[in-house]
């Protein structure tokens, strides 16, 4: 069974802090992504990496993907409020199987 | 235009009873994906739908059974609840077949109480 952890598994700061959250497996992945989910809603996709040691910027947001495609982080700058939700990585793999979810990260900014 | 609809939102049952959760895709979506999202776990994939097939299944038990109709709308069953059923159902409809598909856009789930 494909794992894939995620730590920290809460995490509060102020605004404007930064921050990074972590994505880590033991196998292999196609592809990796990222969605938010914020209370009340289902998740929604951020950005998917697809090569090894790719990194994507989304505004604050910065992802990279892992070189051997088994591990991901995701980097915050400046923190804002509405950054605030459960951030999911999933694990895309080749062929017909689904998408392997981890337990998320909580994060909360203070304004 | 209107995305991904789930009904009902919120929902009670006891431990036995059935439930039927209902889903609508974005329009023109012909997939749909049901997942459970135990409080503090991430989703875990129950079924995949296409064209009214069935595409994948994943670790639930024969009480979990879904469907698609021809308008690609889906059900999701679950028989003989237990306690532990009790989860936010999400459903996730997607333009393409295979259930890795590349991406997915979830409604707002159902949130399944079991007493």
């Amino acid at each position: 069974t494909q794992l894939l952890e995620q730590s920290p598994q809460f995490l509060s700061i102020q605004e404007g802090e930064n921050l990074t959250v972590y994505c880590n497996s033991s196998s292999v992945f196609s592809s990796l992504q990222w969605y938010r989910q914020e209370p009340g809603e289902g998740p929604v996709l951020l950005v998917t990496v697809v090569t090894g040691g790719e990194v994507k910027k989304l505004k604050r947001l910065t992802f990279q993907f892992g070189d051997a495609r088994k591990d991901s982080s995701l980097h915050i700058t400046a923190a804002q409020p509405g950054d605030t939700g459960l951030y999911l990585c999933a694990g895309v793999n080749s062929g017909n199987t689904p998408l392997v979810f981890g337990k998320g990260t909580r994060l909360s900014v203070i304004a | 235009d209107a995305g991904v609809t789930q009904s009902p939102t919120h929902l009670i049952k006891t431990r036995g009873q059935h439930v039927t959760l209902r889903c609508s895709p974005i329009s023109g979506h012909k997939s749909v994906s049901w997942y459970q999202q135990v409080l503090g776990q991430g989703p875990q994939f129950i079924f995949q739908y296409y064209e009214k097939e069935e595409r994948g299944r994943g670790n639930f038990p024969d009480r979990f059974s879904a469907r698609q109709f021809p308008n690609y709308s889906s059900e999701l069953n679950v028989n003989a609840l237990l306690l532990g059923d009790s989860a936010l159902y999400l459903c996730a409809s997607s333009l393409k077949t295979s259930v890795n598909t590349g991406e997915l856009f979830f409604g707002e789930g159902s949130r399944l109480t079991v007493l």
